[in-house]
């Protein structure tokens, strides 16, 4: 079936560093891509999100790239703030019926 | 703020007991999803709505239920709870759209004893 594999966490950045975070995902079809992130004591929360191939989902200076040739979509940040430490979650959908996530990555940011 | 509200937001039981979890979701939104985290299993799909009906189910156990009602809120039904149970238990509603967003409400923690 249709799932989604991020990379494993604990990651510890410091301020101003740049954040890479894995995803790729399995699915048949055209799904849309999203990544979640949850703050602490918080829910989750939408990211950004890509509905096709080669689309481009950008939101408070994170980015990620649909790419359908390597199946993955990549959360990035060029300059990651204290702020940024959450827990991001890789998701996939087809048909809003069944949101798969993956098993989250926790990022903590030191100043 | 999502917009989905969840309640109650603690609750500590004892293995055995029947609990209910309730969320109201986004006014105008008709789907509403049911997700449980834990730490060693991270967030797993239960069960969602959609205008009253059952739309798809999960890993959903058979001690469990839910349901949503005509004004849309949905609860979740746990019984039978075992040690196992306690977990985060997130609510998300959405409208239906195939590129649709889940919103998120602040979960419901609940402690087995």
């Amino acid at each position: 079936g249709d799932s989604v594999t991020q990379m494993e966490g604990p990651v510890t950045l410091s301020e101003e560093a740049f954040l890479t975070i894995n995803c790729t995902y399995t699915a048949t079809g055209y799904p849309s891509l999203f990544w979640y992130v949850q703050y602490p004591g918080e829910g989750l929360q939408l990211l950004l999100k890509a509905t096709k191939a080669d689309d481009k989902g950008s939101n408070k200076g994170f980015e990620a790239t649909y790419r359908k040739e390597t199946t993955s979509f990549h959360l990035e940040k060029g300059s990651v703030q204290v702020s940024d430490s959450a827990v991001y979650f890789c998701a996939l959908s087809k048909n809003n019926n069944d949101m798969r996530f993956g098993a989250g990555t926790r990022l903590t940011v030191k100043p | 703020d999502s917009g989905v509200t969840q309640t109650p937001k603690h609750l500590i039981t004892a293995t055995g007991q029947r609990v209910t979890l309730r969320c109201s979701p986004r006014s105008g939104d008709l789907s509403v999803y049911w997700y449980q985290q834990s730490l060693d299993q991270g967030l797993q799909f239960l069960i969602q709505y959609y205008n009253g009906e059952e739309r798809a189910k999960g890993n959903i156990l058979e001690r469990f239920s839910a349901q949503q009602f005509p004004d849309l809120h949905s609860e979740l039904n746990l019984s039978s709870l075992e040690l196992g149970d306690s977990a985060l238990y997130f609510c998300a509603s959405s409208v239906q759209t195939y590129t649709g967003e889940l919103f998120f409400g602040e979960g419901s923690r609940l402690t087995v004893l």
